[in-house]
C-alpha cells in the first residue's frame, strides 16, 4: 500500500463546476499537507498548504484536512478552463523532512 | 518559478555516458532537492542538500550522485545514464521558517531521454 494514494483520473467537469480532488494516506504522523498544481510540461506550482485538521481558503479555492480519516480535499469554486492541470497533493513531517507525494489528479475543465 | 532554474530543458544521450544537470536559484535558500517525476510514481525523492557540500541520499538514489559547491547551485550527475533513468527530474528549493517547516518550490524541469 503507498503512503499517499491519489486518484489519477482523468476528471472532466463542465466550465462552472464544482471539483472535488481528494487524497488518502497511511501515516497519521504527517502534519503538513500540500496541494500543488502542474501545468503541461511545467514544474509543480504550490496552491496551498494546511497545518493538520482544518479548512484553509484562498480565492476559488478550499483545502480541507480530516486527520480522523487520513483524507484530505480540494475543492475548487466556479471551474474555469485554465484550472485544467494535474493536481498533486503532498504530504510531510514537517520541517526539512521528506515530502510525500500523490500521483496527481488529471483535471480537464470544459468550456 | 520562484528563481529556480534548470538546464539544459531537454536532453537526449546514449546509454552509458555520464550526464549532468544543473540547478541554479536566486532566492538564498538553504534546502535544495533533485525529485524525478515518472508515470504512475509521481515525484520521488533523489537527492537533497541542507547546506553547502552537505548532501544525502532519497529513496530513489542509485546511479545518481550530487554536488553542492555554491548555495545557489546543484548539480545531479548520472554516472552512466541507463534506460531506466528515462524521467523528467526536477529541482526544488526550500527554507524551513515557520515551525521549521517550508514548502517545496520547483523549477521547470529537465527532460531527459537516454537511448
Amino acid at each position: 500500500q503507498k503512503e499517499v494514494e491519489q486518484d489519477p483520473g482523468p476528471l472532466s467537469v463542465p466550465e462552472g463546476a464544482i471539483v472535488s480532488l481528494n487524497c488518502t494516506y497511511s501515516n497519521s504522523a504527517f502534519q503538513y499537507f500540500m496541494w500543488y498544481r502542474q501545468y503541461s510540461r511545467k514544474g509543480p506550482e504550490l496552491l496551498m498548504y494546511t497545518y493538520s485538521s482544518g479548512n484553509k481558503e484562498d480565492g476559488r479555492f478550499t483545502a480541507q484536512v480530516d486527520k480522523s480519516s487520513k483524507y484530505i480535499s480540494l475543492f475548487i469554486r466556479d471551474s474555469q478552463p485554465s484550472d485544467s492541470a494535474t493536481y498533486l497533493c503532498a504530504m510531510s513531517f514537517g520541517g526539512y523532512q521528506k515530502v510525500t507525494f500523490g500521483i496527481g489528479t488529471k483535471l480537464q475543465v470544459i468550456p | 518559478d520562484a528563481g529556480i532554474t534548470q538546464s539544459p530543458r531537454h536532453k537526449v544521450t546514449e546509454t552509458g555516458t555520464p550526464v549532468t544537470l544543473r540547478c541554479h536559484q536566486t532566492e538564498n535558500h538553504r534546502y535544495m532537492y533533485w525529485y524525478r517525476q515518472d508515470p504512475g510514481h509521481g515525484l520521488r525523492l533523489i537527492h537533497y542538500s541542507y547546506g553547502v557540500k552537505d548532501t544525502d541520499k532519497g529513496e530513489v538514489s542509485d546511479g545518481y550522485s550530487v554536488s553542492r559547491s555554491k548555495t545557489e547551485d546543484f548539480l545531479l550527475t548520472l554516472e552512466s545514464a541507463t534506460s531506466s533513468q528515462t524521467s523528467v527530474y526536477f529541482c526544488a528549493i526550500s527554507d524551513p521558517v515557520d515551525r521549521g517547516f517550508s514548502p517545496l518550490h520547483f523549477g521547470n524541469g529537465t527532460r531527459l531521454t537516454v537511448t
